[in-house]
């Protein structure tokens, strides 16, 4: 199962809104509503930021948002901050009982 | 206060054998599907495998077949993974993960992680 692909990099200033995409296949991406985004911080644990495409869980700032358009998945960033700086992972299930993650995504705030 | 928690890394060498643990804590253990998921040092995250929530449903990355085994214990609210004919390219942080919902909804909560170095 390929990797998901993800810009390696993308930067943005304070307050303005910055999006990540997530290129897939019919057979992950685009073929179920499975699509996940998680924020990395370095030295620590990925957290949940969206699940099922564009599903927020408790806590998660409205900032953040998901939305998928046929083989590709998109996570914004609005309002960026400071601590918005890290690393964004997108993950997919697959039509063969597996997930496939996505290469990653440095945010940087300028 | 929800908890997950690896132990059992450490540094072995090629072709051997390591088992991982992940003990949970507050929440219902035998509720919920559990995964693993690995991060070689510096690069990005990758799926290993999961259970069902009654251990009987288990699913592996392609790497992982033949020579991982994930298994749980409901009854000591412990998640396993069995790695044998360990390989340099299994060096990585593992992390348990719990999922909320189903198999595939996405992972929830994360444990800390245990670091596998696998070298001669």
């Amino acid at each position: 199962q390929s990797a998901l692909t993800q810009p390696r990099s993308v930067s943005g200033s304070p307050g303005q809104s910055v999006t990540i995409s997530c290129s897939g296949t019919s057979s992950d991406v685009g073929g179920y509503k499975y699509v996940s985004w998680y924020q990395q911080h370095p030295g620590k644990a990925p957290k949940l930021l969206i699940y099922d495409v564009s599903k927020r869980p408790a806590g998660v700032p409205d900032r953040f948002s998901g939305s998928k358009s046929g083989n590709t998945a998109s996570l914004t960033i609005s309002g960026l901050l400071a601590e918005d700086e890290a690393d964004y992972y997108c993950c997919s299930c697959t039509g063969s009982y597996s997930m496939v993650f996505g290469g990653g995504t440095k945010v940087t705030v300028l | 206060q929800v908890q997950l928690v690896e132990s059992g890394g450490g540094v072995v060498q090629p072709g051997t054998s390591l088992r991982l643990s992940c003990a949970v804590s507050g929440f219902t253990f035998s509720r919920y599907v559990i995964h693993w998921v690995r991060q070689a040092p510096g690069k990005g995250l990758e799926w290993v495998a999961v259970v069902s929530s009654d251990g009987r449903n288990k699913y592996y990355t392609d790497s992982a077949k033949g020579r991982f085994s994930i298994s749980r214990d409901n009854s000591k609210n412990t998640l396993y993974l069995q790695m044998n004919t360990l390989r340099a390219e299994d060096t990585a942080l593992y992390y348990c993960a719990r999922t909320e919902n189903d198999f595939w909804s996405g992972f929830y909560v994360w444990g800390q992680g245990a670091l596998v170095t696998v070298s001669s």
